[in-house]
């Protein structure tokens, strides 16, 4: 799998857009971008995936690049809540493939 | 809305004791995961299974086994606890279907003393 380099962190004022970037570049061309957070002392949270395309849910939005080679996660309001850690992972399409999960990046959503 | 279930939050147990570390999942999820989370060293994964009675080694399966009986019930094994495997213990499912993520459960942070 893909190697994912993310920084180490990141401040934030609440209710402005979060941006989080990643960098990807020896993404195949069947793997997908994952982004998980982990808010401290609980499990990791599934936030988004995507492939090729610019993908959007309730939680976020996911940017790719056209080449591929990194990605943007977008928290458009951030809230203190929004406090974590957040991992970029890339990932085989196969179902049983394991995450690598990295450092990730500590967002500090400050009031 | 719980969906992955581990059955202790914390646990302190002493060295060279047994333990059983036990998740539930409620999705008929086929794959299942656990993975040990260590400040510097982020989420390592130990074993994986994607299938009843089915077992792959991870990354650092050593000190560790599992059981998966059941589709629901994925569990791991400490033979004799050691002070080093003092750590918080993730486990996650996943579908079988391709291009899906994972559901991690709370953790369990055990302490081996």
């Amino acid at each position: 799998d893909a190697k994912t380099t993310q920084p180490t962190s990141m401040d934030c004022a609440e209710g402005r857009a979060a941006n989080l970037p990643c960098n990807h570049s020896t993404i195949s061309g069947n793997e997908y971008v994952y982004w998980y957070r982990q808010i401290h002392s609980q499990g990791p949270q599934y936030i988004i995936h995507g492939l090729k395309n610019n993908e959007t849910n309730e939680m976020a939005s996911l940017i790719i690049t056209e080449d591929r080679k990194s990605s943007t996660l977008i928290l458009p309001h951030a809230t203190l809540r929004d406090t974590a850690v957040y991992y970029c992972i890339v990932r085989l399409s196969r179902s049983f493939n394991k995450f690598y999960f990295g450092s990730g990046t500590k967002l500090n959503v400050k009031p | 809305d719980v969906k992955v279930t581990q059955s202790s939050r914390y646990l302190v147990k002493r060295t060279g004791e047994k333990v059983f570390l036990e998740c539930v999942q409620d999705m008929d999820h086929e794959n299942m995961f656990w993975y040990r989370q260590d400040p510097g060293l982020g989420l390592r994964l130990i074993y994986f299974s994607y299938d009843v009675k089915m077992k792959e080694k991870g990354d650092i399966p050593e000190g560790y086994s599992v059981s998966r009986e059941k589709k629901e019930r994925f569990s791991l094994i400490l033979e004799s606890a050691s002070t080093n495997q003092t750590s918080m213990y993730l486990c996650a499912s996943s579908p079988g279907t391709g291009g899906d993520g994972y559901t991690f459960g709370s953790g369990t942070r055990l302490t081996v003393v």
